[in-house]
């Protein structure tokens, strides 16, 4: 199976500060990978497809690049509805995608 | 608005079974891949099993293979998810999830439901 790496694993930043967040994979995955964001009592939902493409209605703060084994989501203003854990999914291997173990991000 | 609602979950103990529904509306089910993933308390994602829209392609995890089988229902728009010989370590949320695939890869999971709580305990 292909492993997703992902740091920090949690963080805390004040309000329109810039986050990264960054996801290796084990192998090379070209840029199958996308991001969700988790909120508490929530199902994910999907922020950003293929690296790079933002999901419809997704806010523009939220970007996502890289290629081959390291990628990065980056809010460019964190805001306070944007609390919530972060995980990044390679759906390379398309029958066993895998997940990275997540990263919660926290408001100060 | 596609929207898919998961039931079924709740207390088994080890061993035992437990059949999982996940029941989707507002879309034309019959044309969609679907699969199962969980999530244990305070962890992260785990992908379980995949179904493609024929029912006729399978795949599960190593870790429940020989354990839990999933099927659909197209007449009723539904998913299962039948889970023998239940673990401890099978207790989380089950999440139903609609997957987008092309020729060669899994584009992204897009739709996902609440998910159902299933706990594994004597």
């Amino acid at each position: 199976d292909i492993q997703m790496t992902q740091s920090p694993s949690s963080l805390s930043a004040s309000v329109g500060d810039r986050v990264t967040i960054t996801c290796r994979a084990s192998q090379s995955i070209s840029n199958i990978l996308n991001w969700y964001q988790q909120k508490p009592g929530e199902a994910p939902k999907l922020l950003v497809y293929t690296a790079s493409s933002l999901q419809s209605g997704v806010p523009s703060r939220f970007s996502g690049s890289g290629s081959g084994t390291d990628f990065t989501l980056t809010i460019s203003s964190l805001q306070p509805e944007d609390s919530a854990t972060y995980y990044c999914q390679q759906g390379y291997s398309a029958h066993a995608p895998t997940f990275g173990g997540g990263t919660k991000v926290e408001i100060k | 608005e596609v929207q898919v609602v998961e039931s079924g979950g709740g207390l088994v103990q080890p061993g035992g079974s437990l059949r999982l529904s996940c029941a989707a509306s507002g879309t034309t089910f019959i044309n969609y891949e679907m699969n199962w993933v969980r999530q244990a308390p305070g962890k992260g994602l785990e992908w379980v099993s995949y179904i493609s829209s024929s029912g006729s392609t399978i795949y599960y995890a190593d870790s429940v293979r020989g354990r839990f089988s999933i099927s659909r229902e197209d007449a009723k728009e539904s998913l299962y998810l039948q889970m023998d010989s239940l673990r401890a370590e099978d207790a989380a949320v089950y999440y139903c999830a609609r997957g987008r695939y092309n020729d060669y890869f899994l584009k992204y999971f897009d739709v996902w439901g609440r998910g159902t709580l299933v706990t594994v305990s004597s």
